[in-house]
């Protein structure tokens, strides 16, 4: 089975720009999540949905970030305008039906870099 | 509030060493623990979990037993190898379907 895919695996862009990363979670899980990961900071849970519905969004940083889930099979974290500080590595983890946020299947992340 | 705390890294040892990361939680009620692994370059994938005290957890030769009297979840490995080179996370999940992750232990073993 495929594992969670994420599209664009890098990612450069200039200051201002808006940036859309991609997701697509395993087929039948029904939790999908985005983390945010630096070295300075770790790895920082942004937000999660459960069925489609976003469940906790108190870690995205501020009113740049937003993401939606229209569907079961995709996923979306856009930052407009995007800053140098937005700069890391952005993953998409799922889980699957009745583990709750337990058991999380990492996708390969996404390289921003702001310029 | 609910919490894991596991030891500063960067960890180097030789091959074939044994290996401990240390691992303790903060919880109301009854957490299930978890190690997860981020090899260079990837995501992170489940290592081993124990949802009670007492388990053991147990994957490519890794362990770490739940010990309720002393809050901890101890990563081990009798003998490591170079690609056990990682960082290693510590996770708790509350029955209230919260997930903490530690900071993460980075790991080197050279040869």
């Amino acid at each position: 089975d495929a594992g969670v895919i994420q599209s664009p695996r890098h990612e450069v862009t200039e200051m201002g720009q808006e940036v859309t990363l991609r997701c697509k979670p395993i087929s039948g899980h029904d939790y999908l999540f985005w983390y945010r990961q630096t070295m300075m900071r770790g790895l920082e849970l942004l937000i999660y949905f459960n069925n489609n519905v976003p469940i906790d969004d108190s870690g995205m940083p501020e009113d740049r970030f937003s993401a939606k889930m229209p569907n079961a099979s995709f996923s979306t974290l856009k930052i407009q305008p995007s800053e140098p500080r937005d700069s890391a590595v952005y993953f998409c983890a799922s889980s699957p039906l009745g583990t709750g946020v337990y058991e999380q299947y990492f996708g390969p992340g996404t390289r921003l870099t702001v310029t | 509030g609910d919490s894991v705390t596991q030891m500063e890294g960067p960890v180097t040892l030789s091959e074939e060493a044994f290996l401990t990361i240390n691992c303790t939680y903060t919880a109301t009620g009854y957490p299930s623990l978890f190690w997860y692994v981020q090899y260079p370059g990837e995501g992170l994938q489940l290592l081993l979990k124990a949802t009670k005290a007492d388990d053991k957890g147990s994957n490519k030769g890794f362990e770490a037993t739940y010990r309720k009297e002393t809050t901890s979840f101890h990563l081990e490995k009798g003998s490591v190898q170079v690609s056990d080179s990682a960082v290693y996370f510590c996770a708790l999940g509350t029955a209230g379907n919260q997930f903490y992750f530690g900071t993460g232990t980075s790991l080197t073993v050279i040869p």
